[in-house]
């Protein structure tokens, strides 16, 4: 079984600072990939950026970074230079990389408020 | 390419009444995908199916659930004698059938459930 732990409810961030989002995880699978999606509050969840556990690299997309932190399980999500438009709840989630799992395990999120 | 679709957006109901949500994923995407988001909550996989093949439910979904994909294409998922406890966001998501690792579910606008 996977468990996603995201451990700040909400956070407050001037414009134009960079903001870093906790996640933890635990898992027993040794192949697993994590995602990070963004949910405004019309409710899609947005896909921001994917890790593999496999990757010796840290993935970056634009503004967005995944600090991967193997040993430590964690996987938190910086956002450089934030906008007012970063407004919105932000989820960890990962996913078992063996054959036919298909399921995402979310975390509870993190209500994120850039402030002008 | 559109999006996935969801409708309706949004649903009253009183307690005891059937409720069906009906999902119309990305054109040519075969793996489709059911979660339910409850207040203050990540969301929880419900059920996956491969074209019209239902491969994996959650216990979450309970006798009163049950979801259908009869061509493959579209589904619906159907909530039998609604309780209060049902009162959520319904999401979709729906994935291609050839994807690498980091290909994420691609999430619809949800459809948003109140049991009175």
């Amino acid at each position: 079984a996977q468990k996603i732990t995201q451990t700040q409810p909400g956070m407050f961030v001037q414009e134009k600072e960079a903001v870093t989002l906790d996640c933890t995880y635990d898992t027993s699978d040794p192949s697993y990939g994590l995602f990070w999606y963004k949910q405004p509050s019309s409710g899609e969840m947005i896909f921001l950026i994917y890790q593999g556990s496999y990757d010796q690299q840290n993935a970056t997309e634009g503004r967005y970074s995944l600090n991967f932190q193997k040993a430590r399980k964690s996987a938190n999500l910086v956002i450089s230079a934030s906008q007012l438009g970063d407004s919105a709840m932000y989820f960890c989630a990962m996913r078992a990389l063996f054959f036919g799992n298909e399921k995402l395990t979310f975390g509870t999120g993190t209500r994120l408020t850039i402030i002008p | 390419d559109t999006g996935v679709s969801q409708n309706p957006r949004h649903k009253i109901t009183k307690r005891g009444q059937n409720v069906t949500f009906r999902c119309d994923p990305i054109s040519e995407h075969n793996r489709l995908y059911w979660y339910r988001q409850t207040l203050g909550q990540g969301p929880e996989f419900l059920t996956y199916f491969q074209n019209e093949a239902q491969l994996e439910k959650s216990r979450l979904l309970s006798d009163r659930f049950s979801a259908e994909r009869p061509k493959g294409s579209f589904s619906t998922l159907e909530i039998q004698r609604t309780e209060q406890g049902d009162s959520a966001m319904y999401l979709c998501a729906s994935s291609p059938r050839v994807r690498g690792d980091g290909e994420t579910q691609y999430f619809g606008p949800g459809t948003r459930l109140l049991v009175l």
